[in-house]
């Protein structure tokens, strides 16, 4: 089946800085790659996604980036704002199946005033 | 965001009890998941649902039995609870393969 690596676990970046969380996965025939946006208690939310004929999408302050020939797909966030703390996943969509999405385990991202 | 309702949002049971927990929806949406999230591990597929008593096992299934008899319910049950079954879990819905999944606020389950 598929699987999701999602690097770093933690990072802490500076109020106005870029943050970038990077994803790799295994499937080759995984075409689906959203990013979920999880704050402390809350449901995860779904922030961006995209499709593998397409290389990048942009979304005001925050971008996903697709690199099907190395299987990595990476999330920007530029600008960051205090808002932005909260744990990110990424997940790949097997390629079809009805077994739904495979997730990474997670990056907390934390904004320093 | 998604009409899904999940419940109990809080449980506190002991260990060899039977718990059952609900997922109802009211999009319509073919597929239903639950998943289980604990620190270190993410978000973890225990059952999926591709219709009305079509289920089938996820990778963390075992301990776990799922039914379906209605498009908008999802039910999970653990036949007898284990200390390590104590987890949130969020049901999630989705219209159709590789589409966007959609997530319930979630049950926090304690079992002592």
């Amino acid at each position: 089946g598929e699987n999701v690596e999602q690097h770093p676990s933690t990072l802490s970046v500076q109020e106005g800085d870029s943050a970038v969380i990077k994803c790799t996965y295994s499937d080759s025939a995984s075409n689906y790659f959203p990013w979920y946006k999880q704050e402390l208690g809350k449901r995860p939310q779904l922030i961006i996604d995209i499709r593998s004929n397409v290389g990048e999408k942009k979304d005001q302050r925050i971008a996903v980036t697709l690199n099907k020939t190395a299987k990595h797909f990476s999330l920007h966030i530029t600008e960051t704002q205090p808002e932005d703390s909260a744990v990110y996943f990424c997940a790949a969509s097997g390629g079809g199946g009805a077994d739904g999405l495979t997730f990474g385990k997670g990056t907390h991202l934390i904004i320093q005033p | 965001d998604a009409g899904i309702t999940q419940s109990p949002r809080h449980k506190v049971t002991e260990t060899g009890t039977p718990v059952t927990l609900r997922c109802h929806q009211t999009e319509n949406h073919r597929y239903m998941y639950w998943y289980r999230q604990d620190p270190g591990h993410g978000l973890r597929l225990i059952h999926y649902s591709y219709g009305v008593k079509d289920t089938d096992k996820g990778e963390v299934s075992d301990g776990y039995s799922v039914s379906r008899s209605k498009t908008e319910d999802f039910l999970l049950t653990l036949e007898s609870a284990t200390s390590s079954q104590t987890s949130v879990y969020f049901c999630a819905t989705s219209g159709g393969v590789d589409e966007k999944l959609f997530f319930g606020s979630g049950t926090q389950l304690s079992v002592l």
